[in-house]
């Protein structure tokens, strides 16, 4: 059961323009979304967050939207940068204290085009 | 801050030999780490978390007999994949949480587990 849904297993955007980056959930107890930005064979690195009681939150090209009422979380990169062109991970935060953890979404790879 | 070293970032075995990956918080301490599995074109699959000084807590389906991880101190959590068979092939990740803060796991650049 997939707690946290990327569609999109891929997006193309031009250099420039927006890329927006869909996710969808369905626990409402999640209390924390983050997006992270993985390249090849490497780890993945914190992109920016938002708490559940938030619908916005932005952070230089990045911002990041929540619907709460619609479960559904997106990722905005303006402007696209061909050195944005990596795997996103979109991820919710459950549980407390030493129980907490982080639910994956599947990713979306994101090509920018020059 | 909040580097996560791990090594080593690859390595090949044999079927039936063991296998150990560290993973190191260089700049902060560690209360909890966590040990990631990415199969191809996959997402990450959490398969434990790591408390130091307690025992491991697996997530569902994941062997802890093959699986032995080890948190002796606030900066070292160690993986070790016991009787390695070909299908242990993967990209281990761990990743650290720092005590407080909300994005809470810094991670480590993964290891490639090949097993022959």
């Amino acid at each position: 059961d997939q707690q946290v849904k990327q569609n999109s297993p891929s997006l193309s955007v031009q250099e420039g323009r927006i890329s927006i980056l869909n996710c969808d959930y369905t626990n409402s107890m999640f209390d924390y979304f983050l997006w992270y930005k993985k390249y090849p064979a490497e780890g993945p690195t914190f992109l920016i967050s938002i708490s559940s009681i938030k619908d916005k939150n932005e952070d230089g090209r990045f911002t990041v939207f929540l619907n709460k009422s619609a479960k559904h979380l997106s990722l905005h990169i303006v402007p696209s940068q061909p050195g944005d062109s990596a795997v996103y991970f979109c991820a919710a935060r459950l549980g407390a204290g030493n129980n907490r953890k982080l639910i994956w979404g599947l990713g979306t790879s994101l090509a920018v085009n020059p | 801050g909040a580097v996560v070293s791990q090594h080593p970032s690859r390595v090949i075995c044999k079927s039936g030999t063991s296998v150990k990956i560290e993973c190191r918080s260089l700049d902060f301490q560690a209360t909890t780490m966590f040990w990631y599995r990415q199969f191809p074109k996959k997402s990450l699959m959490l398969m434990a978390t790591s408390n130091e000084g307690s025992k491991a807590t697996y997530e569902q389906g994941v062997e802890k007999d093959k699986f032995l991880i080890n948190h002796a101190s606030l900066t070292l959590s160690t993986l070790t994949v016991t009787s390695a068979h070909p299908e242990d092939s993967s990209f281990y990740i761990c990743s650290a949480r720092r005590q407080g803060g909300i994005y809470e796991q810094y991670f480590g650049p993964g290891t490639r587990l090949t097993v022959t």
